[in-house]
């Protein structure tokens, strides 16, 4: 499975933009970006996912590099709900659905300070 | 829709003893997944099923795990005999096209 390479941690004000990035340099072209959140004693929760193009939804926005090699998730504007560990994933996909399989690693831990 | 449903929520028991746990999916979502976290290792994948079948076990640590799925609207994971290594939070998730939707996890301690 292709990896990807989050920061440890990241720190951001409430009320605030937050740019989470990803590296995934090793992406092949049926690999879908996925990314999902999990709050403190929680399970994971889906945030938001693409292929090639950028994509909104009412929780995120996901940039796409041009040459898929890294793409950000965007909170546009932080709240204190949003503290998190955030997992970057790579989910391998056939005829344009994903396969299902995510494969978790470190992911980053987002700290919301009011 | 009451989402994935897992019980218990949390298990106390001692070292040999046989562990179920249980996971209700969505319904109509026809992929399941096993997953386990701790603190060590983070969030494995153990196994998972699409409509029913196992797909993928190569995450199952070893034969003391088994998992089944008799039907699309319930799963178990065995553990048989339980080692305290085995206390983890133990996640059952649910997929039906892109987004896999989490249960509340059930919490294992194997004394």
């Amino acid at each position: 499975d292709a990896k990807t390479t989050q920061p440890n941690s990241m720190e951001s004000n409430e009320e605030e933009p937050v740019h989470l990035p990803c590296n995934h340099s090793t992406i092949s072209g049926t690999d879908y970006i996925h990314w999902y959140r999990q709050l403190p004693s929680q399970g994971p929760e889906y945030v938001i996912h693409g292929l090639t193009s950028n994509v909104n939804n009412r929780m995120a926005s996901l940039a796409i590099a041009e040459d898929r090699k890294s793409s950000t998730l965007i909170l546009h504007r932080a709240t204190l709900r949003d503290a998190a560990v955030y997992y970057c994933i790579l989910q391998r996909g056939t005829g344009g659905t994903s396969y299902g399989k995510l494969t978790f690693g470190q992911g980053t831990i987002l700290t919301v300070h009011p | 829709d009451a989402g994935v449903i897992q019980s218990p929520r949390h298990e106390v028991t001692e070292m040999g003893q046989e562990v179920t746990l249980r996971c209700k999916p969505i319904s109509g979502h026809n992929s399941l997944f096993w997953y386990r976290q701790t603190m060590m290792r983070g969030l494995e994948l153990l196994i998972y099923f699409n409509n029913n079948v196992p797909i993928d076990d190569s995450g199952m640590p070893e034969d003391r795990f088994s998992a089944k799925m008799p039907n699309a609207s319930f799963s178990t994971l065995k553990i048989q005999p339980s080692e305290p290594r085995d206390s983890a939070v133990y996640f059952c998730a649910a997929s039906r096209y892109n987004e896999q939707f989490f249960g509340p996890g059930t919490r294992l301690t194997v004394l």
